[in-house]
């Protein structure tokens, strides 16, 4: 595998399931981030990991709780959620310090529907 | 805070034809500016950067430039293929001084090359 991969491609929940995004970076770096792509909103940051500590939160809800077990993967854990929460959900990620292009490589994503 | 504002589209366009898509920023200090572009059913891939004014971030084909003074980036191609439909992401990353900084993207350009 190379780049960033993300597993399910397509999910389809209930509002009372629980299931879990997965993400997988082979690229060395050390920042992960999970960004959610609406129809009708531009991208939006959820959450940033930098050498595996959590640097910010967007004022998601928590409903959405995040992992990042090491800086090769990165986990969104899903619960109770909303049909608006319905969208492509983006993981990222980047190699950060001095010296070092900030470029940030994207997954596929995974496509979210919740009914 | 931070805002990327670009054209929306569809912008439509004949094989061949020169093809500008305006981005204009709003930030605090020096952004790092990017064009991402993403093709139906995959992730978000980069397409250039510029780090400073005056900087040209070329790929592909595609040009932009960082214009500080006109707080502009906008991405120029001079032919456009077939091949070149997708929709088009103007983003910018500032820099918290933290570490890693999520990036705010603009709400995309749709383009449609027809042959």
């Amino acid at each position: 595998e190379t780049g960033v991969t993300q597993t399910p491609r397509h999910l389809v929940m209930g509002m009372t399931n629980k299931k879990s995004l997965k993400c997988e970076q082979h690229l060395g770096h050390n920042a992960m981030y999970w960004y959610k792509q609406s129809a009708k909103k531009p991208l939006e940051l959820m959450f940033v990991y930098n050498f595996k500590e959590q640097t910010e939160n967007n004022s998601v809800p928590s409903r959405f709780s995040p992992e990042c077990p090491n800086s090769s993967h990165l986990f969104l854990h899903l619960h109770t959620l909303q049909p608006e929460d319905s969208a492509l959900y983006l993981c990222a990620s980047s190699q950060e310090g001095r010296g070092v292009t900030d470029t940030q490589y994207f997954g596929p994503g995974t496509r979210l529907t919740v009914l | 805070g931070d805002s990327v504002t670009q054209m929306e589209g569809p912008v439509t366009l004949s094989e061949e034809a020169f093809l500008t898509i305006n981005c204009t920023y709003t930030a605090t200090g020096y952004p790092s500016l990017f064009w991402y572009v993403q093709y139906p059913g995959e992730g978000l891939q980069l397409l250039l950067k510029a780090t400073k004014a005056d900087d040209k971030g070329s790929n592909k084909g595609f040009e932009a430039t960082y214009r500080k003074e006109t707080t502009s980036f906008h991405l120029e191609k001079g032919s456009v293929q077939v091949s070149d439909s997708a929709v088009y992401f103007c983003a910018l990353r500032s820099y918290s001084g933290g570490g890693a900084d999520g990036l705010t993207f603009g709400k995309g350009t749709h383009l449609i090359i027809q042959p």
